[in-house]
């Protein structure tokens, strides 16, 4: 199975808003509710962020929220602060009964 | 609050077989899928595998051949095996809960495993 398409890298400046797209296909993305975002800090553990689309975990900021259209997600973070650097991993369920995961995008705040 | 937590050994020989146990503790292993995830370093997460705490599993395509995932509910445990391991397979190891579909709602803190020739 193949890596969902990420960007490498986007940035902004405190307040902005932000958007990173995650690219699949009608096997994974395009096929499902099932996508999920990760905010990923250096050394630590991926923390779940975004689950089915659009849904934030409790506790998570409501800065955060999530789309889908067609085979493409996307996640954005509006009024960046200087914590939400880091790197930013989509996933997704899969036809083959997998999930699979994003390459990974690495978040600069200016 | 559930907790994950990985154990193993850091360092395995070109070859061999990468043995990693996952302990879940403050929740019942049962009623859930487990998954092991690892992220090479200064790379992108890949998915592994899973298991459900009925003993169904599932592993990525291209590790299918060399995966083992195995569950143990007395000791609310699960296990990786990877064998023939190789430089490639140099990784921090997660374990994680999927709760539902594609949803890792809880990880272990990870652990590198560093394959050596």
């Amino acid at each position: 199975q193949s890596a969902l398409t990420q960007p490498a890298s986007v940035s902004g400046s405190p307040g902005q808003s932000i958007t990173i797209s995650c690219t699949g296909t009608r096997s994974d993305v395009g096929g499902y509710k099932w996508v999920s975002w990760y905010q990923q800090h250096p050394g630590k553990a991926p923390k779940l962020i975004i689950y089915e689309v659009s849904n934030r975990p409790s506790g998570v900021s409501n800065r955060f929220s999530g789309s889908k259209s067609g085979n493409t997600a996307s996640l954005t973070i509006s009024g960046l602060q200087a914590e939400d650097e880091a790197d930013y991993y989509c996933s997704s369920y899969t036809t083959s009964i997998t999930e699979v995961f994003g390459g990974g995008t690495k978040l600069t705040v200016l | 609050q559930v907790q994950l937590q990985e154990s193993g050994p850091g360092l395995v020989k070109a070859s061999e077989t990468l043995s990693l146990t996952c302990t879940v503790s403050g929740g019942s292993i049962t009623g859930y899928y487990w998954s092991w995830i690892r992220q090479p370093p200064g790379k992108g997460l890949e998915w592994i595998g899973f298991i459900y705490y009925g003993g169904s599993t599932n592993s990525n395509p291209s590790l299918k051949s060399r995966v083992t995932i195995s569950v143990d509910t007395s000791k609310n445990q699960f296990s990786l095996k990877l064998s023939s391991v190789t430089a490639a397979d140099t990784a921090v190891y997660y374990c994680a809960r999927r709760n539902g579909y594609n949803r890792f709602d809880y990880w272990g803190q990870g652990t590198l495993v560093t394959v050596s020739s």
